[in-house]
């Protein structure tokens, strides 16, 4: 079954620091997104990527942050320099439908540790 | 906030009981979402239902809806300690972007 696919699983890094977290999408799928949950608290929306652009962002997802679709297949979150309480674990999502309906497939997570 | 809210927070149950969670929520929808989490796993959709759906099944899963109360529920019934997990739920409004909700922390006791 297709998957959405994120690397690394875990990440420490010092603080300010440039950190890369990289994901594959499904294959087919037209909308993509990354969320990211500290530790045991919600899940919060970071940015939607369609159409090799930014489709909207949080509040959380400020200049620090960037995102890219280098090739057909990866989905790249950079922040650029990192802060402590950029610790948390990073979701990609993926979908194919339009963009208010279905549901998003997440991968696995790849969680950020910053000293 | 936009937030949804789910609650109980926490629900401990013995296994072969059934377990409701709620979640409510403060915008117009287009469709309500719950996923659940494994301790440290990425987020697994259950079950979704469109904002013109009332009740919706799948399998040991029952979700409603009442657009009126802005509310939801999500029925699991005859618990195994495998369910063991978090709920969450999620929504759409206008936009793309899925919101969630804090999260239940469901614990199925053998």
């Amino acid at each position: 079954e297709p998957e959405v696919t994120q690397t690394p699983s875990h990440q420490v890094t010092q603080m300010g620091q440039e950190v890369i977290l990289r994901c594959v999408p499904i294959s087919n799928h037209l909308y993509f997104y990354w969320y990211r949950q500290i530790l045991g608290q919600k899940v919060e929306f970071l940015v939607s990527f369609y159409n090799n652009e930014i489709s909207e962002k949080s509040e959380i997802f400020d200049d620090q942050f960037s995102v890219e679709r280098p090739d057909g297949s990866n989905f790249t979150l950079k922040i650029r320099s990192t802060k402590l309480e950029d610790s948390a674990m990073y979701f990609c999502a993926s979908r194919w439908g339009q963009a208010n309906t279905g549901e998003l497939f997440f991968g696995e997570g790849s969680r950020l540790t910053v000293l | 906030s936009q937030q949804g809210e789910e609650d109980p927070q926490a629900l401990s149950i013995q296994e072969g009981e059934n377990a409701t969670m709620n979640c409510s929520y403060k915008t117009s929808i287009n469709n309500l979402q719950w996923y659940r989490q494994n301790s440290g796993r990425g987020l697994v959709h259950l079950i979704l239902i469109r904002s013109n759906e009332r009740e919706k099944h799948s399998g040991r899963l029952r979700v409603t809806l009442d657009t009126s109360k802005k509310s939801s529920s999500l029925l699991i019934t005859a618990s195994r300690a495998a369910d063991t997990a978090s709920y969450f739920c999620a929504y759409t409004g206008a936009n793309s972007k899925l919101t969630f909700g804090k999260g239940i922390t469901l614990s199925v006791r053998p």
